[in-house]
């Protein structure tokens, strides 16, 4: 069975930049994710589909300061000059099977 | 622009059933897969369940019992219904939007949620 791992918790200062890692169970180091964005109070918002190549797509209005990477089993969302409103929780989510699976996120703190 | 918005009661009482519909604006219900998640406060999202037009559907293994889904194109209606409701399952309850098949690697591809609802919150008391 597929498990995305997240670590619980990130921090980082404002108009730095941070990478938040999402790693991928042994056996399936060559699948695409996807990361979401939830913001304080808000539903999830969708900011971009990612292949294990790094190639990746973003969500209609999402800033060139959000982009993606891989290597290996692990999958990176890099968000650059941080700003307050990035301070959210950030989930990475795939497909297995048929069955959709979600990280349990990570909690951003912008400082 | 598609949006989505979720509505349905706010209170169940125990062992009822909760009835959510979702409804499309803007977009159209072929080719994609709709999707339930639910976040209970302060915790992940869960996923519940999802389904096609085509009646292709598959549901969360630990709520598969008690879940089923429908589609209404001509409402551009989703409903979702969960049974024998208890307190573990007061949550937000968002549905969403599959995009997909995408980046496809060693026959398996890639479906996301591409666009989300508000969502609505549900609880279970009595």
């Amino acid at each position: 069975q597929l498990v995305l791992t997240q670590s619980p918790s990130a921090s980082a200062s404002l108009g730095a930049s941070v990478k938040l890692t999402c790693t991928l169970s042994s056996g399936h180091s060559s699948s695409a994710i996807a990361w979401h964005q939830q913001q304080p109070q808000k539903g999830p918002r969708f900011l971009m589909s990612l292949n294990s190549d790094g190639s990746h797509d973003k969500g209609d209005g999402i800033p060139d300061r959000f982009s993606g990477s891989s290597s290996g089993a692990e999958r990176y969302l890099t968000i650059s000059s941080l700003h307050y409103e990035d301070g959210a929780d950030y989930y990475c989510q795939t497909w297995d099977k048929g069955i959709e699976v979600f990280g349990r996120g990570t909690k951003l703190t912008v400082v | 622009q598609v949006q989505l918005q979720e509505s349905g009661p706010g209170l169940v009482k125990p062992s009822e059933t909760l009835s959510l519909t979702c409804t499309v604006s803007g977009g159209s219900f072929r080719l994609y897969y709709w999707s339930w998640i639910r976040q209970p406060a302060g915790k992940g999202l869960e996923w519940v369940g999802h389904m096609q037009v085509s009646g292709n559907t598959n549901y969360n293994p630990s709520l598969k019992s008690r879940v089923s889904m429908s589609l209404d194109t001509s409402e551009n209606q989703f409903t979702l219904k969960l049974t024998s409701v208890t307190a573990a399952d007061t949550a937000v309850y968002y549905c969403a939007r599959v995009e997909g098949p995408s980046y496809c690697s060693r026959g398996s591809c890639l479906w996301y949620m591409d666009v989300w609802g508000k969502g609505t919150t549900v609880t279970v008391s009595s």
